[in-house]
């Protein structure tokens, strides 16, 4: 089973700052077969990336994806009030598939 | 619009049986995997499981394997999980996904079930 560790735990920004999340894989993701959901409270988790860099439809330009192999990163380039929420990698590639644990970003 | 309406919330015994679903509508139900992904209490997410609604073919993850059963009625595009008898550890909110066009990502998810098991 790959273990997904996300990085920090919580990032306290403020609205118009960039965030930068980190997921780390303990073993390669085959083909970047990682994803990216935001969860805000009372509600499910929500798609915003997909095969580590595709943003799901909808889905604004201040959300981007990048990385490869083991080591993932989601950036949110200015931070708006909606995007204040916990964040979940997801790694699809190897059965079972996992999440990671989650980074809350807070103002 | 593609959407997933699951069954309300549940408030269960131990050792009680329990069934919730997951009615898929706008687009082709067979066409798509159906996971299921449990919440704990303020905790992350965890997959249970997933089914191919068009023959059926149920996979689980270890963890859960043998505790739930996973099925789909595709004459009513709706998929289930089913407990035979609950322990207060199974108290969560249980959500569905449709997986991707090509691969295992989760869009779109439902809006959950919370199950609560209690004595």
């Amino acid at each position: 089973e790959i273990l997904l560790t996300q990085s920090p735990g919580t990032l306290s920004l403020s609205p118009g700052e960039r965030a930068t999340l980190s997921c780390r894989a303990s073993q390669s993701v085959g083909s970047s077969y990682l994803a990216w959901y935001q969860q805000k409270p009372g509600q499910a988790p929500k798609l915003l990336i997909y095969g580590a860099s595709s943003r799901a439809t909808g889905i604004p330009d201040r959300f981007s994806g990048s990385g490869s192999g083991t080591d993932f990163t989601l950036t949110i380039s200015r931070l708006e009030p909606e995007d204040f929420a916990v964040y979940f990698c997801h790694q699809y590639g190897n059965s079972p598939v996992t999440f990671g644990q989650g980074t809350k970003v807070e103002i | 619009e593609v959407q997933l309406v699951q069954s309300g919330g549940e408030v269960k015994k131990p050792g009680e049986s329990l069934r919730i679903s997951c009615r898929a509508s706008g687009y082709s139900f067979t066409s798509y995997w159906i996971s299921w992904v449990r919440q704990m209490p303020g905790k992350g997410l965890e997959w249970m499981g997933k089914i191919d609604p068009d023959d059926s073919d149920a996979r689980y993850s270890p963890s859960f394997q043998g505790h739930v059963t996973i099925s789909a009625d595709k004459s009513i595009n709706t998929a289930y999980v089913q407990w035979n008898s609950l322990k207060a550890s199974d108290t969560a909110m249980y959500y569905c996904a449709r997986h991707g066009s090509w691969g295992a990502w989760y869009d779109p998810w439902g809006q959950g079930t919370l199950v609560t098991v209690s004595s």
